[in-house]
């Protein structure tokens, strides 16, 4: 079974930019998650995706968004890109996202703002 | 509230020596899931084990032991006969009940270097 990927690997913007962020989960799987990884912050919670609904959300700004296809794909967009938003991304998927349920990671996107 | 403290930031052995890494929770919750994740290098989350509030029982795996302990909310992992390949940051998280859905408290991490 394929594990969850995530696409691109890399990317570079500039300040006031937008980027976005695609995450495919291990088949099968219903629910994504999305966290950013910061040496300051450490891992924060972005936000949880079920059947095509945000069904839970962190602390961020209005700038960070997402949405989940029908195939449970799921995007991340950021908009008005500062440079504090550099950081590895980093998508899970799970089964429902139920308590009771392992998440699973992806390799993560490395974004780099200047 | 949910939190998870991983006071130790980084921790350095020689490879075969014994290391143990140390997380201590905090939930309101009865219910509730610790997990601990591996993150080498390369980025990725690796996942190592998932223990439930209800389950005390100490689990081995290999070189890998874990000790649950309610009494003192602690969920401490230990490597026997460590490898340099052991060598990479590890989380500790907690999941909560249901208005927590999908979402992961992680503590800061311990970066373990094993030197050869």
């Amino acid at each position: 079974k394929a594990g969850v990927t995530q696409t691109p690997r890399y990317l570079i913007k500039t300040r006031g930019q937008q980027v976005t962020l695609s995450c495919s989960p291990i088949s099968g799987h219903r629910s994504v998650s999305w966290y950013q990884q910061t040496p300051g912050q450490g891992l924060q919670f972005l936000f949880e995706y079920f059947s095509e609904t945000q069904r839970n959300k962190g602390n961020f700004p209005g700038r960070f968004s997402g949405r989940q296809f029908s195939n449970s794909r799921s995007e991340m967009n950021v908009s008005t890109l500062e440079l504090g938003d550099s950081a590895l991304y980093l998508c899970a998927s799970s089964f429902s996202g139920s308590e009771t349920d392992t998440q699973y990671f992806g390799p993560g996107t490395r974004l780099t703002v200047l | 509230a949910q939190k998870v403290t991983q006071a130790q930031t980084e921790i350095s052995v020689v490879e075969k020596e014994d290391v143990t890494l140390d997380c201590v929770y905090e939930t309101r919750d009865t219910t509730y899931y610790l997990f601990w994740y591996k993150q080498p290098p390369s980025g990725e989350l690796v996942f190592l084990i998932r223990r439930n509030s209800f389950d005390e029982q100490n689990e081995i795996s290999g070189r890998y032991s874990w000790n649950f302990q309610k009494s003192t909310s602690s969920f401490n992992f230990t490597i026997t006969a460590s490898q340099v390949v052991d060598s990479a940051v590890y989380f500790c998280a907690l999941r909560g009940g249901g208005s927590t859905l999908g979402r992961l408290y992680f503590g800061r991490g311990t970066q373990l270097t094993v030197w050869p």
